[in-house]
């Protein structure tokens, strides 16, 4: 298994605290993705990192932000977290291919699970 | 853009049934495709994949085949076990070399298998 964590695993909070999640990485890959995942609507984007400080907008970053400090970390920041932000959080990790394409395949941590309330 | 389209779920077998699950995409390049499985509480895991036309991706007795001309990736395994209990999801990914390869999910068809 890829060596991927997430922290922490569960978290409850309220609306409008903020929260972060991290992601830890020890395979020194180049990619990092934050994902989230919803009943009906399978895993969704929100933000992926391509290196250190290098971070891009996926399909839903409306209310996230994220930093990558470092190669091992990438960071997920709710500013002030929402009941519509209640949601499993995936992150993943890939590298470059053989041929140097971007990275075909994406690793999953085990996720954590947000409620807020 | 790019999608996605699943089967609907859930689907329920008994064991040792044959399983398909369809999946037909959107894409405006040549992406490569993947399933992927959820165990209960547990992240995603690569099922098999395919990076172009015509490749078969198989692994535990799973097999899908990448098909452009339907723009398809059903997924089929000829003898189901409880043990493969599980959600699937069907993902496509594009990108140019050396970029990030964003993935697009389908909605994931969850799979019963009573003994």
């Amino acid at each position: 298994d890829a060596g991927i964590t997430q922290s922490p695993r569960h978290k409850v909070t309220e609306t409008g605290t903020p929260v972060t999640l991290r992601c830890h990485q020890t395979e020194n890959h180049r990619y990092m993705y934050w994902y989230r995942q919803d009943p009906g609507h399978g895993l969704r984007l929100i933000h992926y990192s391509y290196g250190v400080k290098d971070t891009d907008k996926g399909e839903v970053s409306d209310g996230y932000s994220v930093s990558r400090s470092k190669t091992e970390d990438f960071l997920l920041t709710l500013e002030s977290a929402t009941s519509s932000q209640t949601s499993v959080y995936f992150c993943a990790i890939s590298d470059l291919g053989p041929r140097g394409q971007g990275g075909v395949e994406q690793f999953f941590g085990p996720g954590t699970r947000l409620t807020v309330l | 853009g790019n999608s996605v389209t699943q089967m609907e779920g859930p689907v329920t077998l008994s064991e040792e049934a044959f399983l398909t699950i369809n999946c037909t995409y959107t894409a405006t390049g040549y992406p490569s495709l993947f399933w992927y499985v959820q165990y209960p509480g547990e992240g995603l895991q690569l099922l098999l994949k395919a990076t172009k036309a015509d490749d078969k991706g198989s692994n535990k007795g799973f097999e899908a085949t990448y098909r452009k001309e339907t723009t398809s990736f059903h997924l089929e395994k000829g003898s189901v076990q409880v043990s493969d209990s599980a959600v699937y999801f069907c993902a496509l990914s594009e990108g140019s070399s050396g970029s990030a390869r964003q993935l697009t999910f389908g909605s994931g068809t969850q799979l019963t298998v009573l003994p």
